[in-house]
């Protein structure tokens, strides 16, 4: 099983500031790095795959980067909404993902 | 509308029994993956079939039986012999090429499962 961290577990962000969190996954052997976001009572639906080192993508108000030398993406939430609230999973690997627990964002209106 | 279908959304099991979920697709993906989430951790593997008539184990498969006949399905039997079976459970598919580095993976709903 390959080790898939983020972090924080959970925050709070008030409408309209902006926010960022962290996956964090092994730096060797990288084959392509997955972001979800799972709303309650919903399936999780995919945000981005990221499979180049420096790679940035952008969805809306929602982007992310990779840094696969170090082992790390970063997504970032700007102007939040209270639509945006949801848990945030990041998933490593190729075919066969090994998922992080989630970052469950709450944006208090 | 194209997507997959878990069945049922809820499920509640006395001990002793086997219980079967199960997972159709019309996205006409080759691959086809079960996850079990459970408070607090990351979605885990159980199985997953990248082409009918086959399957393989993948991390916590112990207690767990699945069978792909058909493309568009790939129910999940949870026996007696899981120990801990009171979890959520994910079904996925995909293309299966890992030449893609970054296929994209679509989940169902969910099932809910409880042992009383």
């Amino acid at each position: 099983i390959l080790n898939v961290e983020q972090s924080p577990q959970s925050l709070h962000v008030q409408e309209g500031d902006s926010t960022n969190f962290t996956c964090s996954f092994p730096s060797s052997n990288f084959y392509a790095l997955h972001w979800y976001r799972w709303e309650t009572a919903k399936s999780p639906e995919a945000l981005f795959v990221m499979t180049l080192n420096g790679d940035e993508k952008k969805k809306g108000r929602i982007s992310a980067t990779l840094n696969t030398k170090e082992g790390y993406s970063y997504l970032y939430i700007k102007g939040s909404q209270p639509e945006d609230s949801a848990t945030y999973l990041c998933a490593f690997g190729d075919y066969k993902l090994s998922f992080g627990a989630g970052t469950t964002v709450t944006v208090r209106a | 509308d194209g997507g997959i279908t878990q069945s049922p959304k809820y499920l509640f099991r006395k001990e002793g029994q086997n219980v079967t979920l199960s997972c159709e697709q019309n996205l006409n993906h080759d691959a086809m993956y079960w996850y079990r989430q459970d408070p607090g951790q990351g979605l885990r593997l159980i199985y997953y079939s990248q082409i009918v008539n086959d399957f393989q184990k993948g991390d916590i498969a112990e207690g767990y039986s699945v069978s792909r006949e058909k493309k568009e399905s790939f129910p999940l039997t949870v026996t007696s012999a899981q120990k801990n079976p009171t979890a959520f459970y994910l079904c996925a598919s995909s293309t299966p090429d890992r030449a893609l580095s970054g296929n994209t993976i679509y989940f169902g709903e969910g099932s809910w499962l409880t042992v009383v």
